[in-house]
């Protein structure tokens, strides 16, 4: 079975651009969540969808955004990048309810750089 | 709401070393708690879970854990130390809202000297 794919792996962008980010998750997982992971604010949650509905959310400014597909497929958007974006992204998919409660499966992530 | 606290930043230990990394949660009710390693460029892996029942987990790689609601810990423990395990590791809690969410620890640094 193949694992979480991200695309972009890596991406360059300045001030002021906005960015997509793509997030596949395995096969049969209907949740998919996103993360930001900074060296100085660690993993921050940013929202999770869930048949294409966003069920959670972070406390993040309403420049992120994302949406879901019925595929279950994933994108977050980034408009008016900031220097402070920049940051590893990670998506994560997973089954909803017990005994799959919590454990999510990670892609190797998207790191964005904002010049 | 609920937290995870993980008051070692970095740790070093000597390959072939006991380690034991602390992790205390804040929450109510009986927690799931969760321990993930981030390999260097990697996404992050699943380690072990606990839920409830057997207070001792036992995960992957060799590792285990123990939940102990009175101390409101769930430190991670291996006997042994590879080099491999050189890595961060994350604790990890669901807060229970009306739907789960993972909340992560600020993660641990490990590295193993040979």
């Amino acid at each position: 079975k193949a694992g979480v794919t991200q695309t972009p792996r890596y991406l360059i962008k300045t001030r002021g651009q906005q960015v997509t980010l793509s997030c596949s998750p395995i096969s049969g997982h209907r949740s998919v969540s996103w993360y930001q992971q900074t060296p100085g604010q660690g993993l921050q949650f940013l929202f999770e969808y869930f048949s294409e509905t966003q069920r959670n959310k972070g406390n993040f400014p309403g420049r992120f955004s994302g949406r879901q597909f019925s595929n279950s497929r994933s994108e977050m958007n980034v408009s008016t990048l900031e220097l402070g974006d920049s940051a590893l992204y990670l998506c994560a998919s997973s089954l909803v309810g017990d005994p799959d409660t919590g454990e999510l499966f990670f892609g190797e992530g998207s790191r964005l750089t904002v010049l | 709401a609920q937290s995870v606290t993980q008051p070692d930043i970095h740790i070093t230990v000597s390959e072939g070393a006991s380690l034991e990394l602390r992790c205390n949660y804040s929450y109510g009710a009986t927690p799931y708690l969760f321990w993930y390693v981030q390999s260097p460029g990697q996404g992050l892996q699943l380690l072990l879970k606990y839920f409830s029942g057997d207070t001792l987990v036992q995960g992957i790689k060799g590792f285990e854990a123990e939940f102990k609601r009175s101390q409101s810990s769930f430190n991670l423990r291996k006997p042994s130390v590879h080099w491999s395990d050189a890595a961060e590791y994350f604790c990890a809690v669901v807060e229970k809202t009306s739907y789960d969410k993972v909340i992560f620890g600020p993660g641990t640094s490990l590295s193993v000297i040979p």
